[in-house]
């Protein structure tokens, strides 16, 4: 059974560039969550679905972060214009209930 | 303002040795808390949980303990292995809601 697939694996792109991350959760989970993790705040909740609708976005740092959930196989995570600090491991998760999650290998962004 | 919180950002233990790693909450409404365990380049994975109405539960060479009045839960690993080497990130919610994790300690076990 494959686990949470995120795309891509890493991504370097330069200041003020879109970046577009994906993510195909768990067939059959109802939540996805979006997390962040850097070395100061270690893992950070960005936002979360259930049953493809967003039901927590407080986590994202500015308006210069979106997701999208369109059906219940793939998410999107959209920063645009990237900055340098936005450079972390972003990784999808999923899960049939909120507590035990499922996490994909994660994206790695280098924005220079 | 952080609401679960590990301590120690890394730890170095000997191979057969016990490690223990720690994490102190704020949230006196957590009810149930996770370990996860993270290899590089890797997705974190669940590794053991306690709810809230136990103090321990044992899982292997894994046991994690809970302390209710101290707002503490430790994980312990005996004994530690090379294989063990990892990032361990302790997380808590309750009643369903989200995760809230803490900021990881990174293991090193020495052979």
């Amino acid at each position: 059974d494959a686990g949470v697939i995120q795309s891509p694996r890493h991504e370097v792109t330069e200041m003020g560039q879109e970046v577009t991350l994906r993510c195909k959760p768990i067939s059959g989970h109802d939540y996805l969550f979006w997390y962040r993790q850097t070395m100061m705040r270690g893992l950070e909740l960005l936002i979360y679905f259930n049953n493809n609708v967003p039901i927590d976005d407080s986590g994202m740092p500015e308006d210069r972060f979106s997701a999208k959930m369109p059906n219940a196989s793939f998410s999107t995570l959209k920063i645009q214009p990237s900055e340098p600090r936005d450079s972390a491991v972003y990784f999808c998760a999923s899960s049939l209930q909120p507590g035990e999650l499922f996490f994909g290998e994660g994206s790695r962004l280098t924005v220079l | 303002d952080q609401q679960v919180k590990q301590n120690s950002p890394s730890l170095s233990v000997q191979e057969g040795r016990i490690s223990i790693l720690n994490c102190d909450y704020t949230n006196s409404m957590f009810d149930y808390f996770l370990w996860y365990k993270k290899y590089p380049a890797e997705g974190p994975t669940f590794l053991i949980s306690i709810s809230s109405i136990k103090d321990k539960n044992e899982d292997g060479r894994f046991t994690v303990f809970l302390n209710k009045s101290a707002k503490h839960l430790s994980l312990h690993i005996v004994p530690s292995q090379p294989g063990d080497s990892a990032v361990y990130f302790c997380a808590a919610n309750n009643a369903g809601n989200m995760l809230t994790f803490g900021g990881g300690t990174r293991l090193m076990v020495k052979p």
